[in-house]
Order: C-alpha cells, then sequence, then structure tokens
C-alpha cells in the first residue's frame, strides 16, 4: 500500500480537462509545500511535471497545473492530447522515517 | 545536456550481492544531492536512498536498511548503491535521479535488477 493515495485510473477526451488527486495526511502533503508530479510512459523514465506543489519546470506544457488543499493535491491536465496518455505520480517529503513518498499511480487514458 | 546513465544491473540470487553505478554528465555533479528511486515490474516508484553532495548525509527507505549503501565519488562524478542481502522484492528497475524530497527534474534511463534463483 502507497503511503500517498491516488485514483488507480481517470480518463478523458481531447481537449477536456481532468484532474488526478493525490492524497496524504498531516505529515506529508498537508504539511509541507514539497509536492511533485511525474508523468511515465510505458518502458520510459518518469518526467518531472509539476514541483512544490504547482511549479512548472521549463518546458512543461501550461496545460499541466497543480495545486493543494488541506491534505490532498491535484493535477490537472487541460486540453487534453493523445500524448498525455500516461501514468501520472505524485510524490512528497514526508516527516515519517520514510522521508519521501510516492503515491500508487494513476493510469490517464484519453479516449 | 544533463545525463545520467546506469549500469550495473542483472540476474542475482537470493541472498546475493550486486553494485549499482550511475555516471553523471552535463552538471556540477558534486552541488547535487543525488537519489536512488526504484520501480518493480508493473508497480509504482519507490524512493530507496539518497546522498548529500559532500557524502556526510545519507538516508535510506527503512526496506533497504542495513542492506544497502549509498555512496559517490565526486572525482569520477559517479553515484553508486551496494545491495547486499538481496530478496525477490528488491526486483525492479533502478533509476538514478538528481536531487531529493521528491524534486527530481533529471533521470536516469534505468537498471534492471532481477532476484531470482
Amino acid at each position: 500500500q502507497s503511503a500517498l493515495t491516488q485514483p488507480a485510473s481517470v480518463s478523458g477526451s481531447p481537449g477536456q480537462s481532468i484532474t488526478i488527486s493525490c492524497t496524504g495526511t498531516s505529515s506529508d502533503v498537508g504539511g509541507y509545500n514539497y509536492v511533485s508530479w511525474y508523468q511515465q510512459h510505458p518502458g520510459k523514465a518518469p518526467k518531472l511535471m509539476i514541483y512544490d506543489v504547482s511549479n512548472r519546470p521549463s518546458g512543461v506544457s501550461n496545460r499541466f497545473s497543480g495545486s493543494k488543499s488541506g491534505n490532498t493535491a491535484s493535477l490537472t491536465i487541460s486540453g487534453l492530447q493523445a500524448e498525455d496518455e500516461a501514468d501520472y505520480y505524485c510524490s512528497s517529503y514526508t516527516s515519517s522515517s520514510t522521508l519521501e513518498v510516492f503515491g500508487g499511480g494513476t493510469k490517464l487514458t484519453v479516449l | 545536456e544533463v545525463q545520467l546513465v546506469e549500469s550495473g544491473g542483472g540476474l542475482v540470487q537470493p541472498g546475493g550481492s550486486l553494485r549499482l553505478s550511475c555516471a553523471a554528465s552535463g552538471f556540477t555533479f558534486s552541488s547535487y544531492w543525488m537519489s536512488w528511486v526504484r520501480q518493480a515490474p508493473g508497480k509504482g516508484l519507490e524512493w530507496v536512498a539518497n546522498i548529500k553532495q559532500d557524502g556526510s548525509e545519507k538516508y535510506y527507505v527503512d526496506s533497504v536498511k542495513g542492506r544497502f549503501t549509498i555512496s559517490r565519488d565526486n572525482a569520477k562524478n559517479s553515484l553508486y548503491l551496494q545491495m547486499n542481502s538481496l530478496r525477490a522484492e528488491d526486483t525492479a528497475v533502478y533509476y538514478c535521479a538528481r536531487g531529493r524530497s521528491g524534486y527530481y527534474p533529471y533521470w536516469g534511463q534505468g537498471t534492471l535488477v532481477t532476484v531470482s534463483s
């Protein structure tokens, strides 16, 4: 069982918007602004899409945005494109002995 | 261009050892925390260990404490992971990544470690 909870799958049609949630506790997501989101295509290394809750690295489309409310962080993808179909993982720093945790991952299907 | 290239993966029997290496280029290696993150087949990501710029601080996930050792050689721009007493549940692709605390802007391509008899 992953420390951060994500939905197993989400789907949307091209052009639509989707949101992926990432629920933790006050010891991780809720306690720190160190939440990141990663996109992973099959057989590839993860790619950083969002860091520090809502910051986008250079080169990442502004269709990707992040936010947080309480113990839940969210990744929103607007204007869905076929190339967005991938697995998405959230991560957070945690005050537990684990130090950092990932979510179980969410498979995004673009219909 | 930042590059991280892992090597050293392979098939090993339970109880065996393996040493992974990560060759870094394109940035000042000695200025960054470095980490190992793994992914079991068909599963999610799991942080394994990280190491401070000068090697003075090292942290591990509980499941590998006492069995894995992270180290670095700043003169060789290289990161290492010595894995002892390997178990079937250590089977995974191991990624070298620059950064820590969930912030990994750069990753290697990964190296597969399979623990099986």
